[in-house]
């Protein structure tokens, strides 16, 4: 089975701060995703990246950045974190061989910015 | 922004009984229309997808209609068990094909 963790399950940052969300994928996948879930709005696409070192941004990159030096790991960046920026984060990835729709979700990291 | 509508944002039903839940969508790449399944402090799980040449695709009691020239799908499940209760996402692919839009989600509660 294809596994994607992320690093935190919850996470309390302060407003400002510099925040680094993890996310690593154990099946050779090319892409991977960032979302946010927040209740109400549903699942919103912040970045996405098709390989190392690329990336493009999905509806809301606002106050985000990216980084993917290697193929397993996909980093979010809060840049300085703000309370409207607490929600639960959603990394995913997917291979050609499943298209565009065969997503595989981490658990999430619930962060909260105080 | 594109979007996807989908409708309703909560739904109850009794065991046994049919949940059927709506997505609309706006221009978009033609490839699969998937369903997902999210149970508390999981993320989303792939449930069912669709290829849009097919009006319909039944796995178990999970099936998803599709009507291409309304931009809709719904799914539907039979014989709603409590185990069910989640909440649903549909997606569609955005219009460059690159990634996924997902709909609000309708939680779904089944009743015992």
């Amino acid at each position: 089975d294809v596994k994607v963790t992320q690093s935190s399950r919850y996470l309390v940052k302060r407003t400002g701060e510099k925040v680094f969300l993890e996310c690593v994928q154990d099946m050779d996948h090319e892409n991977m995703f960032w979302y946010r879930q927040d209740p109400g709005l549903g699942l919103r696409l912040i970045y996405f990246s098709y390989d190392v070192k690329m990336k493009e941004k999905g509806d809301i990159p606002e106050g985000y950045s990216v980084s993917r030096e290697k193929k397993e790991r996909f980093s979010l960046i809060l840049e300085s974190a703000s309370t409207n920026q607490t929600s639960m984060y959603l990394c995913a990835s997917s291979s050609p061989g499943t298209g565009l729709y065969g997503y595989t979700f981490g658990s999430g990291t619930r962060l909260t910015v105080v | 922004q594109q979007q996807v509508k989908q409708s309703p944002q909560s739904l109850i039903v009794q065991k046994g009984g049919i949940s059927i839940i709506n997505c609309a969508y706006e221009n978009t790449a033609f490839d699969y229309f998937p369903w997902y399944q999210q149970f508390p402090g999981k993320g989303p799980a792939l449930l069912i997808a669709i290829r849009p040449d097919v009006s319909e695709k039944k796995e178990g009691r999970f099936t998803i209609s599709f009507n291409k020239s309304a931009k809709q799908f719904s799914l539907h499940i039979m014989d709603s068990q409590p185990g069910d209760s989640a909440t649903y996402f549909c997606a569609a692919p955005n219009q460059a094909g690159t990634a996924l839009i997902f709909g609000k989600g309708t939680t779904l509660s089944v009743s015992s």
